[in-house]
């Protein structure tokens, strides 16, 4: 089965910093892969996706990703952070084979004036 | 707009007392999912229906239990709920991932479980 890792819990930026946020995933084949946000008690709204093709994805809110296989990475990564997107990021992996979808532990966002 | 609902967006019970949480879409999609999420958390899968087929998550605890009369309609049962239920449960929805295409999930609002 699928597995996904985000390696930081939590992280502080500036606002008008430069974000990173890193997701590594574990499967078989070539994942789907999703970053969801989450802001406090809402749901999960999709920033962006890979399925196939490109490997540099752009999202909405001005998030990009960049799946590489030879690292199984599919970091999130955005230029300049707004206060906005503080929040709780999770990142997702995807089988090709059935409907399972698994989730990483998240990564809170906190966003500094 | 098209949408996955969940009512009520709120729920409180007491312990033992069984609930029922509701989860509606108008997306047409044919697989519907449960996740309950603990705070700070990550999304776990509960189970999830392709059409009717009922696909159970081999952790997932006998005290939940899910019905979907039709395609817009998933229902979660707790039959008996306690203390360690208390949670945000999430249902989402998708077209079957197999295919290729557009395939993410889209997610409710979430409904806020309180056990006392």
């Amino acid at each position: 089965a699928q597995s996904v890792t985000q390696p930081d819990i939590h992280i502080t930026v500036s606002e008008g910093a430069s974000l990173e946020l890193r997701c590594n995933y574990s499967y078989g084949a070539t994942p789907y892969l999703f970053w969801y946000v989450q802001s406090p008690g809402q749901g999960l709204q999709l920033l962006l996706k890979y399925f196939s093709g490109d490997t540099l994805v752009q999202g909405i809110k001005g998030f990009e990703a960049e799946f590489k296989r030879s690292q199984s990475s599919f970091n999130l990564r955005k230029p300049s952070v707004h206060w906005s997107d503080a929040a709780e990021y999770f990142c997702a992996v995807g089988a090709r084979v059935n409907n399972d979808m698994r989730f990483g532990a998240g990564t809170r966002l906190t966003v500094k004036p | 707009d098209a949408m996955v609902i969940q009512n009520p967006r709120y729920q409180v019970t007491q312990f033992g007392k069984p609930v029922t949480l509701s989860c509606s879409q108008t997306l047409n999609h044919n697989v519907m999912y449960w996740y309950q999420q603990k705070s700070s958390q990550a999304p776990k899968l509960l189970f999830h229906y392709y059409d009717k087929d009922f696909n159970n998550e081999a952790d997932t605890p006998d005290n939940f239990q899910s019905r979907r009369p039709n395609t817009s309609f998933c229902f979660l049962d707790i039959r008996s709920p306690g203390l360690g239920d208390a949670a945000m449960y999430l249902c989402a929805t998708s077209r079957d991932m197999r295919d290729r295409g557009n395939n993410e999930q889209f997610f409710g609002p979430g409904t806020r479980l309180t056990v006392l």
